[in-house]
């Protein structure tokens, strides 16, 4: 990948669940996003957090962000169908602000 | 919902013609960027622009070309379309600030036959 690996490739749980998912990256950052992509559409921003925070919230959803690993993961709590989609992290790096994403998780939410 | 467009949504073409898909944004957006998207989901920059005048080449090399008369206004071409270059095409633009969020349209399936 450009700049990370998101995992797992693919998940599938049960409506209500929570769904986890990881991102790593390469190189120092000035933020992480996440952005959601449902299925032969663009993609959506969810969340923003910066280098510089360790845990945002928003809704059903929980980022957390560890520039130590390099890592962040997205957490999705009570899992609704409307939910399946792919989601890819996002970071701009450098004085230019290019996005570089992840390779991005496949989440099934079964009803 | 983002104000940004894409045209054609879909585009099924023979080899070596000339291509050219459309993006367009109406929020005063500096900067644009294309994204290519293969079947294993993972996102490639291939140009960006800052501005009017600006073109820099993404990360994967490209065949194609792209510019940047208007603000709004960000096409890609490719001069002679081979079956190699069949994927989905993504634009976006964002603020130039650092942390803007980038908004996507809705993307070109360029299939080259």
């Amino acid at each position: 990948s450009q700049q990370g690996e998101e995992d797992p490739q693919a998940l599938s749980i049960q409506e209500g669940e929570n769904a986890t998912m990881n991102c790593s990256y390469k190189t120092s950052i000035n933020n992480l996003q996440w952005y959601r992509q449902n299925s032969g559409r663009g993609l959506v921003h969810l969340i923003l957090i910066r280098s510089n925070e360790r845990e945002k919230h928003s809704g059903r959803l929980r980022v957390t962000l560890d520039t130590s690993k390099k890592s962040s993961s997205l957490l999705i709590t009570a899992s609704r169908a409307a939910d399946t989609a792919s989601y890819f992290c996002a970071t701009d790096r450098g004085t230019g602000n290019q996005f570089y994403f992840g390779t991005g998780t496949s989440l099934t939410v079964i009803p | 919902e983002a104000d940004i467009y894409q045209t054609p949504r879909y585009l099924v073409i023979g080899t070596g013609k000339k291509i050219t898909l459309e993006c367009s944004q109406t929020m005063g957006h500096d900067k644009m960027y294309w994204y290519q998207q293969d079947p294993g989901m993972e996102l490639h920059l291939i140009h960006y622009s800052y501005g009017v005048n600006s073109t820099e080449k993404g990360d994967l090399s490209s065949e194609s070309t792209v510019s940047r008369i208007r603000t709004e206004h960000f096409p890609l071409t490719l001069e002679s379309a081979r079956p190699s270059h069949t994927s989905q095409y993504l634009c976006a633009s964002s603020e130039y600030f650092t942390g803007g969020r980038a908004f996507f349209g809705q993307g070109t399936r360029l299939t080259v036959v």
